[in-house]
């Protein structure tokens, strides 16, 4: 069974630069997590998809970010204009339902 | 909101060393419990979950944790440690449908 895949898995953009990011979940799995890891941390839920329903973006700086899911599959997070702060690494996740996550190997975003 | 505390931000153990490590979480209702791991250069893995009965739970590679709930804790321990479980390890939590909240990890060196 193929993972979760994620691309691209380094970015490195300037400051107010746009940057997206892209997810293919493991097929059959309807739910779609976006998660930011900051150095030092573990990773924070930015916002949950069910098929291609947002469930929950609390956390989601919407002012910047924002994430889609078209036909319930894959799935694009976008972020326009970058910050510094927005430096992390990117992971993608996807679950049966609200079983256990399965992880992608994550887009590590550097903004200079 | 949930929150889970992991005890120690950096461990070093010798090879066939016992290792705990501390989980706590301050959701007082039914929750499931995580333990992942990530290995050098590796993505996020599913190392054991607890989600209901025997609160001692066994995992891949000698891993098993213990969910006290009274304690409202969720340990991970391993009798005998390897060079190759050098690895950052996150205790996660959630409850229903609840977002999974992470520790902000522990770097485990195990010097051969």
């Amino acid at each position: 069974e193929a993972g979760v895949a994620q691309s691209p898995r380094y970015k490195i953009i300037e400051k107010r630069q746009s940057v997206a990011f892209w997810c293919n979940p493991i097929s059959g799995h309807a739910t779609l997590y976006w998660y930011q890891q900051i150095l030092g941390q573990g990773p924070k839920l930015l916002i949950q998809f069910q098929n291609n329903g947002v469930v929950d973006d609390s956390q989601l700086p919407k002012d910047r970010f924002s994430a889609e899911r078209l036909k319930g599959v894959d799935s694009t997070l976008k972020i326009q204009p970058a910050k510094l702060e927005d430096s992390a690494v990117y992971l993608c996740a996807s679950s049966k339902s609200t079983d256990t996550q399965y992880f992608g190997p994550g887009t590590r975003l550097t903004v200079l | 909101a949930q929150s889970v505390s992991q005890h120690n931000h950096h461990v070093i153990l010798s090879e066939a060393a016992s290792l705990e490590l501390g989980c706590n979480y301050s959701y007082g209702g039914t929750v499931n419990l995580f333990w992942y791991v990530q290995y050098p250069g590796q993505h996020l893995q599913l190392l054991l979950k607890y989600f209901s009965g025997d609160p001692l739970v066994k995992g891949i590679k000698g891993f098993e944790a213990e969910f006290i709930k009274s304690k409202f804790s969720f340990n991970l321990r391993k009798p005998s440690v390897q060079w190759s479980d050098t690895a950052e390890y996150f205790c996660a939590v959630n409850s229903g449908y609840s977002t999974l909240t992470f520790g902000k990890g522990t770097m485990l060196l195990v010097s051969p």
